[in-house]
């Protein structure tokens, strides 16, 4: 069963950040988070993964709190093709990606 | 284009027949995965490969469902005497596999959706 809960869908304007918030309340501590997205009929992406640094990409940024029970994926400036279902992931002991359903991001104009 | 590629792309079969699927993962890549995703969920994992040992296999595949990866480069899924759950979209992935959380950053292929009638 997937470790983490995600709200259904959110929506965004283009232009604006887009702040996906992701539960993991049962997270261990060698346990990694995960954020890759599936925009629609395409396989998953990676976006960006951490332990418990924030950590930034050319995509995205990851805001892990403090004790690690809860993680938000920033992506500054949301644009129409940034339309896709998120997903939220946290590793099992053997490096698994463990997927739940993700989060629906609508982009809007 | 990630790298990955699948073959084909969709495929249509009659119930009862019998499929293979191929995955070509990105050629330096030592692990490679089989997940299965229906409309609405994400990618369920099926099995994956550490070069050409198959490692972990879920419950959810069946006797009907055999995977390979000869000489660790490309792999084949088959199922055998498809049936109507069987539809579904079936995704590879690879990555470089060497152990160290930095490198299971995981590149998927478009996938297979198999429609079974």
């Amino acid at each position: 069963d997937a470790k983490t809960t995600q709200p259904t869908s959110m929506d965004c304007a283009e232009g604006r950040a887009a702040n996906l918030p992701c539960n993991h309340s049962t997270i261990s501590g060698n346990e990694y988070v995960y954020w890759y997205r599936q925009i629609h009929s395409q396989g998953p992406q990676y976006i960006i993964h951490g332990l418990k640094n924030n950590e930034t990409n050319e995509m995205a940024s990851l805001i892990i709190t403090e004790d690690r029970k809860s993680s938000t994926l920033i992506l500054p400036h949301a644009t129409l093709r940034d339309t896709a279902v998120y997903y939220c992931i946290v590793t099992d002991s053997n490096y698994q990606l463990i997927w739940g359903a993700g989060t629906k991001l609508i982009i809007k104009p | 284009d990630t790298g990955v590629s699948q073959n084909p792309r969709h495929k249509i079969t009659k119930r009862g027949q019998n499929v293979t699927f191929r995955c070509d993962p990105i050629s330096e890549h030592n692990r490679l995965y089989w997940y299965r995703q229906t409309l609405g969920q994400g990618p369920e994992f099926l099995t994956y490969f550490q070069n050409e040992a198959q490692l972990e296999k879920s419950r959810l595949l069946s006797d009907r469902f055999s995977a390979e990866r000869p000489k660790g480069s490309f792999s084949t899924l088959e199922i055998q005497r498809t049936e109507q759950g069987d539809s579904a979209m079936y995704l590879c992935a690879s990555s470089l596999g060497t152990g160290s959380i930095r490198d299971t950053e995981a590149f998927f292929g478009q996938g297979t959706r198999l429609t079974v009638v």
